[in-house]
């Protein structure tokens, strides 16, 4: 079975700092898709970053990095400059024929 | 681009009346995706459709609950009868065509609530 973990349910940075949100996941397939997705409370589903397993470089978008380990089944997301609007539920999620989402992590950003 | 479009928004029902909710995907986009989110399970994968076609509803909790997808643009998910335990937020969600299947675009979701 495939499964995603997220260990720090709950997570708290300050603003413009930095912080690094883990996640695991466990599978027997050699080609599959990583994401981060944002749920602020509105409730909307907002993809963060995606990384293809086959791409040994890290995917990035702006402030938001991922550092992808395949021999670990590690892809953990940092945010640098971290502003007050990122605080919301953050899910990893993989996906070969279907999407499997984490728990989840929630991240405050304090002034 | 409209988006995924779910109606409604809200639903408040009674225990045992039938639920109706609505999915319109994007257009082009061949594969949908029903989830349903609850403090306690997290965001789980109901039933996916590839082609208006169902492939995978291993987690379709049971039967009271039904999908369907008549068109390549329109979905359902009903659930008869509705009982409190069935309170959440239920996500539909598409994606592209095959070699493009890689992102999945969400709606805004529909918060239930039975009484």
């Amino acid at each position: 079975a495939q499964t995603v973990t997220q260990s720090q349910p709950e997570m708290s940075v300050q603003e413009a700092e930095t912080v690094t949100l883990s996640c695991t996941y466990d599978t027997s397939e050699s080609n599959y898709y990583l994401f981060w997705y944002k749920q602020p409370p509105s409730r909307q589903m907002i993809l963060v970053i995606r990384q293809e397993a086959y791409k040994q470089q890290n995917a990035t978008e702006n402030r938001f990095s991922v550092n992808f380990q395949k021999a670990a089944k590690s892809f953990s997301l940092k945010i640098s400059d971290s502003q007050l609007g990122d605080t919301a539920m953050y899910f990893c999620a993989f996906m070969t024929d279907k999407l499997i989402f984490g728990t989840g992590t929630r991240l405050q950003v304090f002034p | 681009d409209a988006g995924v479009i779910q109606s409604p928004r809200h639903e408040v029902t009674e225990m045992g009346q039938e639920v109706t909710l609505r999915c319109k995907p994007i257009s082009g986009h061949n594969s949908l995706f029903w989830y349903r989110q609850t403090m306690m399970r997290g965001l789980e994968l109901l039933i996916y459709f590839n082609n208006n076609v169902p492939i995978d509803d291993s987690g379709m909790p049971e039967d009271r609950f039904s999908a369907k997808m008549p068109n390549a643009s329109f979905s359902t998910l009903k659930i008869q009868p509705s009982e409190p335990r069935d309170s959440a937020v239920y996500f539909c969600a598409s994606s592209f065509p095959s070699g493009g299947r890689e992102k999945l675009f969400f709606g805004s979701g529909t918060q239930l609530s039975v009484l």
